[in-house]
């Protein structure tokens, strides 16, 4: 089975623009994550949808963070406008049930000058 | 909150040299702990997991003992190859879980031949 994509994989912006990273989860997982992990730092959990429905945000940094997942396919992650600390590796991952393990993807490095 | 701990890397070994690397946490009530792995150009892997207090988890010669006591969970393998090389990141959710997991820096691991 294809496994978790995401896209791009690179991505240099500068301050004040906007940049949308994409995740397509493995076909058939209803749960979707977005983790970030900023340079030297921990990987830190940012959001959890199951379909549609955004089931946990609390990790969210801030409302320049919006995520969606229309149809309950694939996500999409926009930062806007974004930030120097923003800069990072954005990772996917998902699940088939929620207590399954996460399968991830290879993750969107976003630098920001 | 829920933290881990671990050693800073990088840790450098020669081929077949003995693997330890410390992971220490804090959490309420029981959780579940994993080691991940990210090898170059990839995303993150489930490598090994423990649910409970005293469970070993072991996968590709890697292991891994809950210690409840210590509140430990340190990742150990006999004898390391080059193709071990990537960074280790050791993780918990709380209870049963594995959705919202909370990770430490990671380990780099450079493997010589």
């Amino acid at each position: 089975e294809a496994g978790v994509t995401q896209f791009p994989s690179h991505s240099v912006i500068e301050k004040g623009q906007t940049v949308t990273l994409r995740c397509d989860p493995i076909s058939g997982h209803d749960n979707l994550y977005w983790y970030r992990r900023v340079m030297g730092k921990e990987i830190k959990f940012l959001l959890h949808f199951v379909k549609e429905s955004k089931q946990d945000e609390s990790g969210m940094p801030n409302n320049r963070f919006l995520a969606e997942r229309t149809g309950g396919t694939y996500s999409t992650l926009k930062v806007q406008p974004a930030e120097l600390e923003d800069s990072g590796v954005y990772f996917c991952a998902s699940s088939p049930f929620s207590n399954s393990p996460l399968h991830f993807g290879n993750g969107t490095r976003l630098t920001v000058t | 909150g829920d933290s881990v701990t671990q050693m800073e890397g990088p840790v450098t070994l020669s081929e077949e040299a003995f693997l330890t690397i410390n992971c220490t946490y804090t959490a309420t009530g029981y959780p579940s702990l994993f080691w991940y792995v990210q090898y170059p150009g990839e995303g993150l892997q489930l490598l090994l997991k423990a649910t409970k207090a005293d469970d070993k988890g072991s996968n590709k010669g890697f292991e891994a003992t809950y210690r409840k006591e210590t509140t430990s969970f340190h990742l150990e393998k006999g004898s390391v190859q080059v193709s071990d090389s990537a960074v280790y990141f050791c993780a918990l959710s709380d209870g049963s879980g594995y959705s919202t997991l909370t990770f430490g820096k990671g380990t780099m691991l450079l493997v010589s031949p």
